[in-house]
């Protein structure tokens, strides 16, 4: 039972690459969430996806997409980087009280 | 929008003082949880207040949440090394049960 996991744990893009930061959780919960996490300000929500099949803008959604591609995953796209998308991106599955956290992917962008 | 803010920003106590984080919204809110994030590590649940001035404690670590539901604050008596990392709270509004609001963190370190 790994939880909530992410892949790649780290990674260094140069200005304008594109890549896919991958998300799955095995806890069959509805909600899943990115965040990401800059110093000093906390985890701020990019996007969330209530249930398979629907997803909403968080409070920094602006340069990202989503795709909530089945119940388990939950993939975040950066189409062109940019240096401000440095940072440290998390992953997370709701149940009723809690949410789960996966273990992170570092992100720089040059 | 909603926004959660938390002070002090830093704390660095030496084991065996207490400490406290203070957590403010200023919006109210249906329920605050709050986390636990290690250096290096992602955060981690340790509980959730939902009824207005409620009290509720885990060994060591006391919980407040506010009789107007805006803020919320969390106790450590008598700190050890292992209480080390940042604390976060964050809070569901009425209407908006699928988000989280994440305070600014408090980062606490402990020293012998």
């Amino acid at each position: 039972n790994a939880g909530v996991t992410q892949t790649p744990k780290f990674q260094v893009l140069k200005t304008g690459q594109s890549m896919t930061l991958q998300c799955a959780q095995d806890m069959n919960h509805n909600s899943m969430y990115w965040y990401r996490q800059d110093p000093g300000m906390g985890l701020r929500l990019i996007y969330y996806s209530a249930s398979e099949g629907t997803t909403d803008k968080g409070e920094v959604p602006n340069g990202y997409n989503v795709s909530r591609l089945n119940k388990r995953e939950f993939s975040l796209r950066l189409e062109s980087a940019a240096p401000s998308q440095t940072s440290v991106y998390f992953c997370a599955a709701r149940s009723v009280n809690e949410q789960f956290f996966g273990p992170g992917t570092r992100l720089t962008v040059l | 929008g909603q926004q959660v803010m938390q002070i002090p920003q830093y704390q660095h106590v030496q084991e065996g003082e207490d400490f406290t984080t203070y957590c403010n919204s200023s919006t109210t809110l249906s329920n605050i949880q709050w986390y636990k994030q290690r250096p290096g590590g992602h955060p981690v649940f340790l509980i959730q207040l939902v009824k207005s001035g409620e009290v509720k404690k885990q060994k060591r670590l006391t919980f407040q949440f506010g009789e107007a539901k805006k803020n919320s604050s969390l106790h450590i008596t008598a700190t050890q090394t292992t209480d080390v990392g940042t604390y976060f709270c964050a809070g569901t509004n009425t209407g908006t049960a699928s988000k989280l609001t994440f305070g600014t963190g408090t980062r606490l370190q402990v020293t012998l």
